[in-house]
């Protein structure tokens, strides 16, 4: 089976830095996706990681270590549109593709 | 990033009838799809994959005589809600396998289910 742990709820300053954390357990690995998700719309792509090591993306970048279960988002010079919630996903092993997702980081950014 | 459309975007419906969802990739073939149901303040919980030209795959729990899937095409799948009852109402989304070097799911808008 697969078990993904996120904090529930993170408050930051706009400007300043956040991290997300995602830890999980998992049988098979296939990847690990983080997607940007507004209340009532649908989720957005933001990073995808498979191998360890940090992908950057802009003010967006996304760690990976998998001997560790661990993954991190990290958001930089937040803005206050970067309020919403943050959603670990996990691709197990196998053709189906399917993902797996995390309950959910929401995220305030305060003036 | 890919464009996945979803159809409609918001439906309110009586007790007992059926609603059908579509879901269509605009600019990739998606030979799966999968759907997922999200309540209010929870995250997405995964219904079904959707595979093009066969059965969909339903997860454990989730009735597939209600929730019919249809993969008729590359870039179509639908969602039917049979005899729909309040708790259905939900925010169904459906998300297409891009296939390509990330291997990337897209989602759609989402459809906002009411049912009275």
């Amino acid at each position: 089976g697969q078990n993904i742990d996120q904090p529930t709820e993170m408050t930051a300053t706009e400007g300043a830095i956040v991290q997300i954390n995602c830890t999980y357990q998992t049988s098979g690995f296939n990847g690990l996706f983080w997607y940007q998700q507004h209340a009532g719309e649908a989720p957005t792509f933001l990073s995808y990681n498979v191998l360890d090591g940090l992908e950057e993306k802009g003010r967006f970048s996304s760690f990976l270590s998998r001997s560790k279960g661990y993954s991190y988002l990290l958001l930089k010079e937040l803005q206050m549109k970067d309020s919403a919630s943050y959603l670990c996903a996990l691709r197990g092993s196998g053709n189906t593709g399917k993902l797996i997702f995390g309950q959910g980081t929401t995220l305030q950014v305060k003036p | 990033g890919a464009v996945v459309s979803q159809h409609p975007s918001r439906v309110i419906c009586k007790s007992g009838t059926s609603v059908k969802i579509e879901c269509r990739s605009l600019d990739f073939q998606a030979t799966t799809m999968f759907w997922y149901r999200q309540f209010p303040k929870q995250s997405l919980m995964l219904m079904a994959t959707s595979n093009e030209g066969s059965k969909a795959t339903y997860e454990q729990g989730v009735e597939k005589d209600k929730f019919l899937i249809n993969h008729a095409s590359l870039t179509l799948s639908t969602l039917t809600v049979t005899s729909a009852h309040p708790e259905d109402s939900s925010f169904y989304i459906c998300s297409a396998r891009d296939s390509g070097s990330t291997d990337t799911q897209y989602f759609g808008p989402g459809t906002r289910l009411t049912v009275l």
